[in-house]
């Protein structure tokens, strides 16, 4: 299973954008790169997912390059209910979902 | 339902008592998932259950720990002989299949308490 690596911990400020990349260096050529967003005592809750280039939705953009060895969560004007810790996680079908230690994303007004 | 509903939401239970804890997917959902997360730390993997294969059980921390998924719906995760460091939030997930490509919706979660 791809191992990810993304920052413990990130401060931002309201109407600004935030950008959490998270590293999967063994990537598999069959593994998608999924988000989930978790707000204190609650169960995470899935923002985006993609496999290469750009997806974007509602909520977040999900940019992947070539290589597919990183991928960057882009929130657009975070406000203070973003903050959330948000997870990175690399997953081929039929696999389970591991979950890192997340990134904690504070927003200050 | 319209989501994945866990009951008792909340437990608290002496140590060395079992206890159990549900989970109800949202129908349809053939991939089943419980995690464990322990204060202001990560999800931490049990089992997990897809169709009709055999289960991955490689997260279960020990013998201690069982679950099962009676007609490919609800589940039920067992502790036995609780420990206080069984203490934590047990989260429950489902998604419509296994694929890489599928969207996991959790549950509230139980938060067990071993005193």
């Amino acid at each position: 299973l791809a191992k990810t690596t993304q920052p413990i911990s990130m401060d931002s400020y309201e109407g600004q954008e935030v950008n959490i990349t998270c590293s999967h260096n063994n990537i598999a050529t069959n593994d998608y790169i999924t988000w989930y967003q978790q707000f204190p005592s609650q169960g995470p809750r899935f923002i985006i997912q993609g496999y290469k280039t750009k997806v974007t939705n509602e909520v977040a953009s999900l940019f992947i390059p070539a290589d597919r060895k990183s991928s960057t969560l882009s929130l657009p004007r975070v406000s203070l209910s973003d903050t959330a810790v948000y997870y990175c996680l690399v997953r081929a079908a039929g696999n389970k979902l591991t979950f890192g230690g997340g990134t904690r994303v504070l927003v200050k007004p | 339902g319209a989501g994945v509903s866990q009951s008792p939401s909340n437990k608290v239970t002496e140590k060395g008592k079992d206890v159990e804890l549900r989970c109800d997917p949202i129908s349809g959902h053939t991939a089943l998932y419980w995690y464990r997360q322990s204060l202001g730390q990560g999800l931490e993997f049990l089992i997990y259950f897809q169709g009709n294969s055999a289960p991955d059980k490689s997260g279960l921390p020990s013998d201690r720990f069982s679950a099962e998924r009676t007609g490919g719906s609800v589940s039920t995760l067992t502790i036995q002989r609780t420990q206080q460091e069984d203490s934590a939030v047990y989260l429950c997930a489902s998604s419509l299949g296994g694929g890489g490509y599928t969207e996991a919706f959790f549950g509230q979660g139980t938060r067990l308490t071993v005193v």
